[in-house]
């Protein structure tokens, strides 16, 4: 079974800082990895992915995530917040043996970036 | 959102009541999921297809069935809806068994 952990419900950062927003995951065998952000009333957006490769991962809007296998983790960080940022960011986990569909999401987590 | 409409946007219904939602995609991609988001949940996957009269079962399927007659289209039908029902539901699709892209998503109330 895959799961997908984010522990922190919520994130709060100033504008300009450097924000990181957690994940970690269980899969068997090596893991396709995502992050896509929600802003309200709105569907998910894809952010970036890991399949392979470089730990880190570049994405839309600045993001950038790093797959670290030893700590089973792929954070969601970025070098200096904006306001704009503030939205709800979800990580999910595949087996790559499963089609997309059968992605695991976590339970997501608020970011807000405060002026 | 990609080419994906969702309707209705928002639905009230009664508890025991037949409810179809819609999903139509104009980007001729293979997959079509279902979810249900809710909080402290996340997302969690209702049902998926794979092709025309192609489906199967996500984690969270029972109350629920589907159809896909067209590529185009799939819509979820709850029988006989209950409270437990209430959420909001968002269509994915996706051309490779990489990423998702979602539709804006239902507002559904069973009261």
């Amino acid at each position: 079974a895959q799961s997908v952990a984010q522990p922190e419900d919520q994130v709060n950062v100033a504008e300009g800082n450097p924000l990181t927003v957690k994940c970690t995951y269980s899969v068997s065998g090596n893991p396709y990895l995502f992050w896509y952000v929600q802003y309200p009333n709105r569907g998910l957006q894809f952010l970036l992915k890991y399949i392979t490769g470089d730990n880190l991962v570049k994405g839309s809007y600045g993001f950038e995530a790093e797959f670290n296998k030893s700590q089973t983790s792929f954070h969601l960080k970025k070098p200096s917040a904006l306001v704009s940022d503030s939205a709800l960011y979800f990580c999910a986990v595949r087996d790559p043996n499963t089609n997309a569909g059968k992605s695991t999401f976590g339970d997501g987590t608020t970011l807000t970036v405060k002026p | 959102d990609a080419g994906i409409t969702q309707s209705p946007r928002h639905k009230v219904t009664e508890t025991g009541t037949p409810v179809t939602l819609r999903c139509h995609q104009t980007e001729n991609h293979r997959y079509m999921y279902w979810y249900r988001q809710d909080p402290g949940h996340g997302l969690r996957l209702i049902h998926y297809s794979y092709g025309v009269k192609d489906t199967d079962k996500g984690e969270v399927s029972d109350g629920y069935s589907v159809s896909r007659s067209k590529t185009e289209d799939f819509l979820l039908t709850l029988e006989s809806a209950t409270s437990s029902q209430t959420s909001v539901y968002f269509c994915a699709i996706s051309a490779t068994n990489e990423k998702l892209f979602f539709g804006s998503g239902t507002q559904l109330s069973v009261l």
